[in-house]
């Protein structure tokens, strides 16, 4: 199974500010996947980060707001753009391989934004 | 229209009893799976069970199982001789498809059903 960490794992931060999340798999893994979970909710993925390429955005995500790199197999990094305290959530990463059994996710990053 | 339903927000059971979450989902590919996770209040999602709408049995993993009935499309987790560290939100999630070399792999997730477990 894949092990997949976080930085940082908590964060406050001020509105209008950025930051960026990494994310690290012990193994190559073929997909990286960013989700959100606001504050008692369940999780939406924000996008698919793709080796070589631009991410893909779901519906309701930008790229000039949320940036994604993802330079190689085992890492990749989410940025939250001028932040807003509507941002506050739980940032989690994910990653795993075509038609796997399991999907592993990283700790999560608690983002507050006051 | 929801395509994963977890209709239980919270649920109470006491220590070493059985306990059934329930989830139902939504699909018309005939290829896709099934995940349930655990998130602790320390916010980290954990793997518990797959389940592929291909597979013959029912998936079980030490106490947790799955009851896959595709018919109905629902796909309920089961957790047997509850344990007070088994209280945690649990998530059921559906990826669709399954396997494809083409496809993306994101899951979607129901809302999750609290689950608290009594001494």
């Amino acid at each position: 199974s894949a092990v997949i960490s976080q930085k940082p794992s908590r964060d406050i931060c001020q509105r209008g500010t950025s930051l960026t999340i990494q994310c690290q798999v012990d193994s190559q893994v073929t997909m990286m996947f960013w989700y959100r979970q606001q504050p008692g909710q369940s999780l939406t993925l924000i996008a698919t980060a793709n080796q070589g390429s631009e991410a893909t955005y779901e519906s309701g995500f930008v790229i000039d707001k949320f940036p994604i790199s993802r330079p190689n197999l085992t890492f990749s990094t989410l940025t939250v753009s001028n932040m807003s305290p509507e941002d506050s959530s739980i940032y989690l990463c994910s990653g795993g391989e075509q038609g796997a059994r399991e999907q592993y996710f990283g700790p999560g990053t608690r983002l507050t934004v006051t | 229209a929801q395509k994963i339903t977890q209709t239980q927000p919270g649920m109470f059971v006491q220590e070493k009893e059985a306990v059934t979450l329930d989830c139902t989902y939504d699909t018309s590919d005939p290829s896709y799976g099934l995940f349930w996770y655990k998130q602790p209040s320390s916010g980290e999602m954990i793997f518990l069970i797959y389940q592929g709408s291909y597979d013959q049995q029912n998936a079980t993993e030490g106490r947790y199982s799955l009851n896959f009935q595709k018919a109905r499309k629902s796909a309920n987790l089961v957790i047997s001789a509850s344990q007070l560290g088994d209280s945690a939100m649990y998530f059921c999630a559906m990826r669709e498809p399954a396997y494809s070399g083409a496809g993306s792999y994101q899951l979607t997730f129901g809302k999750g059903t609290k689950l608290s477990v009594i001494p």
